[in-house]
């Protein structure tokens, strides 16, 4: 069936780390990725995402790799914050193309 | 701020009540979508509309109807449910859908919505 899975449930980074959020993915025909924040009583917040003609794309304090060869996608964090702490939710295209599949989370706490 | 309202922010009912649930967003989006989402998992897609149309029922229960009254605003009409359902329900947009196209959804904050 279709999954899309992160391989942490959890991360505990200090303040000023560098965070990786990790995420396996299962459909090798999508063509879009994108990673989500949720904080605790929001709905999930758009980070940023990646089309698979890409390797890498960056944002602001956040950069994300997309490896198609063994299906891996990781959001990377820079200089983490306390703001950060929240649960991340990579997600891929369904087989069918038609709706975006979240994979299981891994929630990230940050401590100062 | 998000820019998908959801209300109420919160919803207690009975198995026999019926209520709904609705959502707004004003970026001219032709897609919405309704997810669930149970504690400490990801969100499950339950319904997409494409143009105010109902394209995809991820074969949701009868005891949840979606209702798309205009390209704005998307309802989710709860009848007859059971405590199996108490979960938070959360609306997407996007910028259309079939197929999906590469842009990210955006999400509102969701209802809590609680079975007795």
């Amino acid at each position: 069936g279709e999954s899309v899975g992160l391989h942490l449930p959890t991360l505990s980074v200090q303040e000023g780390d560098n965070s990786i959020i990790n995420c396996a993915y299962s459909n090798s025909a999508s063509d879009y990725f994108i990673w989500y924040k949720q904080e605790s009583g929001k709905g999930p917040q758009f980070i940023i995402d990646i089309r698979s003609n890409m390797d890498k794309r960056q944002g602001q304090r956040v950069t994300v790799l997309l490896n198609k060869t063994v299906k891996h996608l990781s959001l990377q964090i820079a200089a983490t914050q306390p703001g950060d702490s929240a649960v991340y939710f990579c997600a891929e295209k369904n087989q069918a193309g038609t709706a975006l599949i979240f994979g299981k989370g891994t929630t990230l706490s940050v401590s100062s | 701020d998000t820019e998908v309202t959801q209300t109420p922010k919160h919803l207690v009912m009975g198995m026999t009540n019926k209520k709904s649930l609705k959502c707004e967003q004003h970026m001219g989006h032709r897609a919405m979508y309704w997810y669930k989402q149970k504690a400490k998992k990801p969100p499950e897609l339950m319904f997409v509309y494409s143009y105010e149309k109902l394209s995809i029922n991820e074969s949701v229960p009868s005891r949840f109807s979606p209702e798309c009254p205009n390209s704005s605003l998307l309802n989710l009409h709860l009848h007859a449910l059971q405590p199996e359902d108490s979960a938070l329900y959360l609306c997407a947009s996007s910028q259309d859908a079939e197929p999906y196209s590469n842009q990210p959804q955006h999400f509102g904050d969701g209802t809590r919505l609680s079975i007795l």
